[in-house]
């Protein structure tokens, strides 16, 4: 059963702290992707990914980074969060051209 | 860039009836369109899609056609149940870029 795993479905954070959220896909998928889910908005894309170290901006990568050091992970850094930030997170992983695994989600709370 | 419209945002229907959520395109080369259901708790799945060299695809009680004259996709399900209340969101691929649209939030009463 191909699986992609979001390490934490809950998070509470501090305004100012540096947030690190985990993905893993274990089908081998070249591209990942980072969505933020906001009621009525959809799913925008924060970053994405097509290849180990490499990463694109989405449409709304502002006070958002990523890390790709494997081809597996993908991680989504928020180096100072904030409360404006507080929402669900949603990583996928995709072959070109098929279709999306979605993670879980992570609800981030920043207080 | 491509933009994908939804609606309704929100749909209310009696079991046993038929739901439709529409979606427009804007980019003409699109060539592949996903609809994924989202359940209370849990990320989008993929529930059926359709490609551009096709007009009508059916799975049981969903089914998804295209008008790529018009841009436009939609969803239909028909004999509906509880359980089909979810988030329904659409989709829209062109060269490695996907864009969904804002989601409709399906209801289904008994």
């Amino acid at each position: 059963d191909v699986k992609v795993t979001q390490s934490s479905r809950y998070l509470v954070k501090r305004t100012g702290e540096k947030v690190f959220l985990e993905c893993v896909q274990d089908m081998d998928h070249e591209n990942m992707f980072w969505y933020r889910q906001d009621p009525g908005l959809g799913l925008r894309l924060i970053y994405f990914s097509y290849d180990v170290k490499m990463k694109e901006k989405g449409d709304i990568p502002e006070g958002y980074s990523v890390s790709r050091e494997k081809k597996e992970r993908f991680s989504l850094i928020l180096e100072s969060a904030s409360t404006n930030q507080t929402s669900m997170y949603l990583c996928a992983s995709r072959d070109r051209g098929a279709e999306a695994f979605f993670g879980q989600g992570t609800r981030l709370t920043v207080v | 860039g491509e933009n994908v419209e939804q609606h309704p945002s929100t749909l209310s229907v009696q079991e046993g009836d038929s739901a439709v959520i529409k979606c427009t395109y804007s980019d003409s080369a699109s060539n592949y369109f996903p609809w994924y259901k989202q359940e209370l708790g849990k990320g989008p799945q993929l529930i059926i899609d359709i490609r551009s060299n096709v007009g009508e695809k059916k799975d049981q009680r969903i089914a998804v056609t295209l008008n790529k004259t018009a841009k436009h996709f939609s969803l239909h399900i028909t004999e509906t149940q509880p359980e089909d209340s979810a988030v329904y969101f659409c989709a829209s691929y062109n060269n490695n870029d996907m864009r969904f649209g804002a989601g409709t939030r399906l209801t289904v009463k008994p």
